[in-house]
């Protein structure tokens, strides 16, 4: 099993429309999340952190954790197309001392 | 803080030649890392340094890899003997805190190996 599973997407969403992006871990020790924007030919860039279970808001975006089963989760409200980008979920684990990415998920929102 | 500075931005070599990719952290940064982004493997990461000490280089490919921070502001990865499968994008990154907080990355570097 990967460390750190996203679905290869691509996931198109029309304008206006909720964003779900899913993750799910292997690791029960992990303790950091993140969700990385990754525009095509750019370098990753963070967009939310959350480090404890339930719904982390900012802005549009919220991040959701759930420990138990092992899934992080990234809702874009009010999507726009300057969101259409590659969305990495990266997770630390202390046992180890890495931030593991996921492969990412890519978005395209269509006007 | 003009963040994370890598260079050159775009490496074309052939195959053989030694490469040599370099980043400047941010200033009081006190991690370092080194990651490698690819298509079919995504982000892997290759060695991270804290206060310029190597901790981990467990990520390294091969023997071909080699990296070093000889100081808090300098660090390079070099690749010699070069080959065509190791053309990818390297991304340096820093961070504040060991993963309890974001990384910052740098522009990149892209490398190609004909």
């Amino acid at each position: 099993q990967k460390e750190v599973e996203q679905n290869s997407g691509p996931l198109s969403v029309p304008e206006g429309a909720i964003a779900s992006l899913n993750c799910t871990y292997s690791d029960r020790g992990s303790q950091s999340f993140f969700w990385y924007r990754q525009y095509s030919g750019k370098s990753p860039e963070l967009i939310m952190s959350i480090y404890s279970n339930g719904d982390k808001e900012d802005g549009r975006f919220t991040a959701q954790l759930n420990k138990a089963s092992q899934y992080v989760s990234l809702l874009i409200r009010d999507s726009q197309p300057s969101d259409s980008a590659t969305y990495l979920c990266a997770v630390f684990t202390g046992a180890n001392s890495k931030l593991t990415f996921g492969k990412g998920i890519t978005l395209s929102v269509r006007p | 803080d003009a963040g994370v500075i890598q260079s050159p931005r775009h490496e074309v070599t052939e195959m053989g030649q030694e490469v040599t990719l370099r980043c400047k952290p941010i200033s009081g940064h006190d991690y370092l890392f080194w990651y490698r982004q690819t298509m079919m493997r995504g982000l892997e990461l290759l060695i991270y340094f804290n206060n310029n000490v190597p901790i981990d280089d467990s990520g390294m490919p091969e023997d071909r890899f080699s990296a070093k921070m000889p100081n808090a502001s300098f660090s390079t990865l070099k690749i010699q003997p070069s080959e065509p499968r190791d053309s990818a994008v390297y991304f340096c990154a820093s961070s504040l805190v060991e993963g309890e907080v974001g990384y910052t990355f740098g522009s990149g570097t892209r490398l190609t190996v004909v």
